[in-house]
């Protein structure tokens, strides 16, 4: 079946600018995560959605960071007044019901490239 | 806090030689630990997961990892290199309920 997708593949913008990077699960994943992969911070994680639960946000590096997820299932990361130590890999995962602590695999998206000149 | 460390951030075999790739965790208790691959351009994907039953786990492509918790280690191992096992390798941890937290990878090199 259809895995993670994560659209745009790739996005160049100027300081300053707004960002929206878009993520669909795979069908029926109640979970739903982003994470940064970044050259000097390696991966790190940013937010977590659990079906409709409120989401876990402990992982933003800051309030220009935002996320939303609609109606259970494709998600939005926005970055607000973007800067260059913003420039990274985005990846998006999902798994089925949330429980990574129990050793449920999850499956990550092929990632957005953001490059912030 | 879970934490897991590997301890080389780049390792170089040669074509059908043994792999090994070290991680260390730290962890308060029996601790989720994933092995992820990540090749050039590509997602990650999940080589395999230790979930506190068999402390030898067998992954996909030939590579397995042995839980120890008497040393906190969970080292990723492979008989024979294939060129095609050059990838960046991510050991991973769950430190809650849901999250995984990541090292800071290990690059493969396999020579010819």
């Amino acid at each position: 079946g259809a895995g993670v997708s994560q659209s745009p593949s790739n996005k160049v913008t100027e300081k300053g600018k707004d960002v929206e990077l878009r993520c669909d699960p795979i069908s029926g994943h109640t979970a739903l995560y982003w994470y940064r992969q970044s050259l000097g911070q390696g991966l790190e994680f940013l937010i977590y959605f659990q079906g409709n639960s409120a989401p876990d946000k402990s992982g933003l590096p800051s309030d220009r960071f935002s996320a939303e997820r609609t109606g259970g299932s494709v998600s939005t990361l926005t970055i607000q007044r973007t800067q260059q130590e913003d420039s990274a890999v985005y990846l998006c995962a999902s798994s089925s019901t949330g429980l990574a602590g129990e050793g449920e695999t999850q499956y990550f998206g092929p990632g957005t490239r953001l490059l912030v000149l | 806090a879970q934490s897991v460390t590997q301890l080389d951030s780049h390792v170089s075999v040669s074509e059908g030689t043994p792999v090994l790739l070290r991680c260390n965790y730290s962890s308060s208790y029996s601790p989720s630990l994933f092995w992820y691959v990540q090749h050039p351009n590509k997602g990650l994907q999940l080589l395999l997961k230790y979930t506190s039953a068999a402390t030898l786990v067998k992954g996909i492509n030939g590579f397995e990892a042995e839980f120890k918790k008497s040393e906190t280690s969970f080292h990723l191992t492979k008989p024979s290199a294939h060129m095609s096992d050059a990838a960046e390798y991510f050991c991973v941890v769950s430190p809650g309920y849901s999250t995984l937290t990541f090292g800071k990878g290990t690059m493969l090199l396999v020579s010819p």
